[in-house]
């Protein structure tokens, strides 16, 4: 099956400090790449849309300038989370698909706490 | 917009039942795609099942299969011979079909989750 990684698995970080959340499809090419927050004990709620080579597409709500994702690649994906706050702490999950293919494959999440 | 509902916050079962967990959605499309997650303390998502909305035939595999009734728009999860590695929560989830326009391609919409529990 599909593999996504994620890395780091886990990041503690001081406020105000940014931090980068890397998400790479290890055996296919994925063109797209969604990005998730879930709280403890509640679902995922869909964070952006990312697009190879193109501008993310953020849910209302989200924060773009707080939350920057690039997708520079048909591999990597990237959120950052830009001065980090202690109510950005959370559980970031990733994810891919491929192209014409329904099933979306899971990284193994990330989980941040900012201090 | 699609709506995703499971109404059920926590289930029990005891080890080598069987139980169900429901997963009503809402949608005007008729070309669609529905999935089961299961996501354990790991907090790894895993693909439980899926569905075709095309499809009449409920999908099935191993000891999981699913209810789906269409007109009804309800996608119940039936897990037989429970066992204690099927303690996870589950997700049920909409997906629009291929064939559906706009940036949403690929988005799944996600239910309240059920946390499921099973005693040994």
């Amino acid at each position: 099956g599909a593999v996504v990684s994620q890395h780091p698995s886990r990041v503690i970080c001081k406020s105000g400090t940014s931090v980068k959340i890397e998400c790479r499809s290890l055996d296919f090419q994925a063109t797209t790449m969604f990005w998730y927050r879930q709280f403890p004990k509640q679902s995922l709620m869909l964070m952006a849309t990312s697009n190879e080579g193109s501008k993310a597409t953020y849910e209302q709500g989200v924060e773009k300038d707080k939350f920057l994702i690039n997708h520079a690649s048909l591999t990597l994906s990237t959120l950052t989370v830009t001065s980090a706050h202690p109510e950005d702490s959370s559980f970031y999950i990733c994810s891919a698909i491929r192209d014409r293919v329904q099933t979306q494959y899971f990284g193994p999440g990330t989980r941040l706490l900012v201090l | 917009a699609q709506t995703v509902t499971q109404s059920q916050p926590e289930m029990s079962v005891q080890e080598a039942e069987t139980v169900t967990l429901s997963c009503t959605y809402d949608t005007s499309e008729s070309d669609y795609y529905l999935f089961w997650y299961k996501q354990p303390p790991s907090r790894q998502m895993i693909l439980v099942i899926r569905q075709e909305a095309y499809k009449q035939q409920n999908a099935t595999e191993n000891r999981f299969s699913v209810n789906f009734q269409k007109a009804a728009k309800s996608f119940s999860l039936k897990i037989s011979d429970s066992q204690l590695g099927d303690a996870a929560m589950y997700f049920c989830a909409y997906r629009r079909g291929l064939n559906a326009g706009g940036t949403s391609y690929g988005k799944l919409t996600f239910g309240q989750g059920t946390i499921l529990t099973v005693h040994p």
